[in-house]
């Protein structure tokens, strides 16, 4: 089955540093890979979006890349900020898709001044 | 209006009564979804219209579950005789066309007592 999986466990780093966040998927051929921010009750909202045939995609201070080999995508936060804290959501189309999404658990990013 | 309006924000419904939520997506998107999001968890795609065409409902978790977008625009998701296992977040999600980035609201946070 297909499964997307994300460190479930918070990432605590401290003011200044680069947060890198982990997507690996499986049984998947995704054309793309999505990643979102989503804070406490709120919707998520949309970040970066990156093409099977791209190898990294940067956005201000995001970066991110998408080894389709590895089957993994990492999202980089450099020179991280407290205002950087909130749940980070990795997304991919499933086989056969119309365009819906399916998103891994999330991963919590704590950033400490 | 600026982004995708939903509401109601909160809905405290007694077990067995039913509910309708409505989105008001961005003016001018096609595509719009629904998704269910548990607390700690990603969220789960539901069903998705393209203009008032239901093209995928396989997330629909039972046919209790019913959702419409009769003119192409507004949508709402009605859920009949409310189950506890119904409580949760439910996302509506809109976007110029299937497979680009998705705008989502803040959600409607569904209780079932």
């Amino acid at each position: 089955s297909q499964k997307i999986e994300q460190n479930s466990e918070a990432l605590n780093i401290q003011e200044g540093k680069t947060a890198t966040l982990t997507c690996n998927y499986t049984n998947y051929s995704p054309a793309y890979l999505q990643w979102y921010r989503q804070d406490p009750g709120r919707g998520p909202v949309f970040l970066l979006l990156i093409r099977e045939n791209e190898k990294e995609k940067r956005k201000e201070r995001l970066k991110v890349t998408f080894d389709t080999t590895l089957k993994q995508s990492l999202f980089h936060i450099t020179a991280s900020q407290p205002a950087d804290s909130a749940t980070y959501l990795c997304a991919l189309p499933p086989t056969d898709s119309w365009g819906k999404l399916q998103f891994g658990a999330g991963t919590q990013v704590v950033v400490t001044p | 209006g600026a982004g995708v309006s939903q509401s109601p924000r909160y809905k405290v419904a007694k077990r067995g009564q039913d509910v309708a939520l409505r989105c008001d997506p961005i003016s001018g998107h096609v595509s719009l979804f629904w998704y269910q999001q548990a607390l700690g968890q990603g969220p789960e795609f539901l069903t998705y219209f393209q203009n008032e065409a239901q093209l995928d409902k396989s997330g629909l978790p039972s046919d209790r579950f019913f959702a419409e977008r009769p003119e192409g625009s507004v949508s709402t998701l009605k859920i009949q005789r409310t189950q506890q296992e119904d409580s949760a977040v439910y996302l509506c999600a809109s976007s110029l066309d299937m497979n680009t980035e998705a705008f989502f609201g803040q959600g409607t946070r569904l209780t079932v007592v």
